[in-house]
């Protein structure tokens, strides 16, 4: 069974950061292009940013918003998908989903974790 | 970047009732396309993809057409666990965008 669970959030101040973490299981982690995505509270869904598969080399690529603030890393090994985040915003407050994407990539995401929430206030 | 619309932003609807959400993008993304179901405080779930492909596991009576730059999303007869929020996506061109979502309300 595919499970995706995200740990890592809470509350912390404008300018600080925070690592999300996401325990993928029931599948092999290196054959899938990996995404994040948040949702603000009473907001819809916003794509973060993506790591590709072990075969296109775990490239990567960010929303205008986060980038050269968080990057997205995985370690295979370790069956695990990481997001840091730096330089926090509020209105980066969010919860934080991990989601696979699907074998074909233009196929949308088919598996996701429960979330975790990150709140950025002082 | 693409912009997704949807319409309508709510939707007000019985048991039994078809229902049809549109989404609309700035620019052809082809088939591109998938449909999420969101209940509240819960991950979303992938319906459809490739603009009109059902995901396995999803009920038939949720279905997807379209192409280039105007889709729809139908609920045959909708059922009391379809109440939920519906989104877009776009898979065309990163970066990969949602619309605002359609809540369809009791």
């Amino acid at each position: 069974e595919v499970q995706l669970v995200e740990s890592g959030g809470g509350l912390v101040q404008p300018g600080g950061s925070l690592r999300l973490s996401c325990a993928a299981s029931g599948f092999t982690l290196s054959d899938h292009y990996m995404d994040w995505v948040r949702q603000a509270p009473g907001k819809g869904l916003e794509w973060v940013g993506r790591t590709r598969n072990k075969a296109n080399s775990y490239t990567t690529e960010y929303a205008a918003s986060v980038k050269g603030r968080f990057i997205i890393s995985r370690d295979d090994s370790k069956n695990s998908l990481y997001l840091q985040m730096n330089s926090l915003k509020t209105e980066d407050t969010a919860v934080y989903y991990c989601a696979r994407v699907t074998a074909v990539v233009t196929h949308g995401n088919d598996y996701w974790g429960q979330g975790t929430l990150v709140t950025a206030s002082s | 970047d693409i912009q997704l619309t949807q319409s309508p932003s709510f939707l007000s609807a019985s048991v039994g009732d078809r229902v049809t959400i549109t989404c609309r993008a700035s620019q052809g993304i082809s088939s591109y396309l998938a449909w999420y179901q969101q209940k509240p405080g819960k991950a979303p779930n992938l319906l459809i993809y490739a603009a009109s492909t059902l995901q396995s596991g999803v009920p038939s009576r949720f279905s997807g057409s379209g192409s280039g730059t105007e889709f729809t999303l139908t609920i045959s007869s909708l059922q009391p666990e379809d109440f939920a929020t519906y989104c877009c996506q776009q898979l065309k061109t990163y970066p990969l965008t949602f619309g605002g979502g359609t809540k369809v309300e009791i």
